[in-house]
């Protein structure tokens, strides 16, 4: 079935860089997207991969796709403590062009 | 330009009762998608319109409906609320079906 899990928490420290993981199940996939939810705040989306794309880089922003292990990430250079929020991983799964959305990493960044 | 805004933001219901939330989308924007969102288990997928059509379902019971009026504002109503009910309940609206989703603040509802 279609399934899509991330690592619940993250800790870093202000100034390092963040790595978010995610891992998903549906080979169909055609895109692959990261959203910000800040506290009390909807979702924001952060940036998208189409899935014949291995990497994306935007700012400080990103993004790599593994398709063969169904694997993607999102790296944040320079960790600001604004960049903490919980951050979801969603897959366009192809048929039924419905989102199927990960549980979200909090990202917790440290003075 | 104005965002998606969802109203109420909160409230506050009992076991039994039923509710209705609403959502207007971005001005141009056609599909609106509803999620609920709880900690256990993340966003689930609750319906999508488009031009006032369902366009799409997610695995919820009968409880769960909506429509989407011609202004392409949104409702979804819960009847007969149950305690696992409690949720951030997100509108999300786009240019069309698999546009860029851009959500509102949430409705938070909390069934006592």
């Amino acid at each position: 079935g279609e399934d899509v899990e991330q690592s619940l928490f993250l800790s870093v420290r202000e100034g390092d860089s963040s790595v978010i993981n995610c891992t998903y199940t549906d080979s169909s996939s055609t895109y692959l997207y990261w959203y910000k939810q800040e506290p009390g705040a909807g979702l924001q989306l952060l940036t998208y991969i189409f899935s014949n794309m291995d990497m994306k880089q935007d700012q400080r922003l990103t993004v790599l796709l593994n398709k063969k292990d169904k694997h993607l990430s999102l790296r944040i250079a320079d960790t600001q403590t604004g960049d903490s929020a919980i951050y979801f991983c969603a897959e366009h799964a192809g048929n039924n062009r419905k989102l199927i959305w990960g549980l979200g990493t909090s990202l917790a960044v440290n003075p | 330009k104005a965002g998606v805004t969802q109203t109420p933001r909160y409230l506050i219901k009992t076991r039994g009762q039923q509710v209705t939330l609403s959502c207007s989308p971005i001005s141009g924007h056609r599909s609106v998608s509803w999620y609920q969102q709880t900690p256990g288990q993340g966003l689930q997928f609750l319906f999508e319109y488009f031009s006032e059509t369902q366009r799409n379902k997610g695995n919820f019971p009968g409880r769960f409906s909506g429509r989407q009026f011609s202004n392409s504002r949104s409702e979804m109503n819960v009847s007969t609320l149950e305690l696992g009910d409690s949720a951030l309940y997100l509108c999300a609206s786009s240019m069309e079906t698999d546009g860029e989703l851009f959500f509102g603040e949430g409705s938070r509802l909390t069934v006592l």
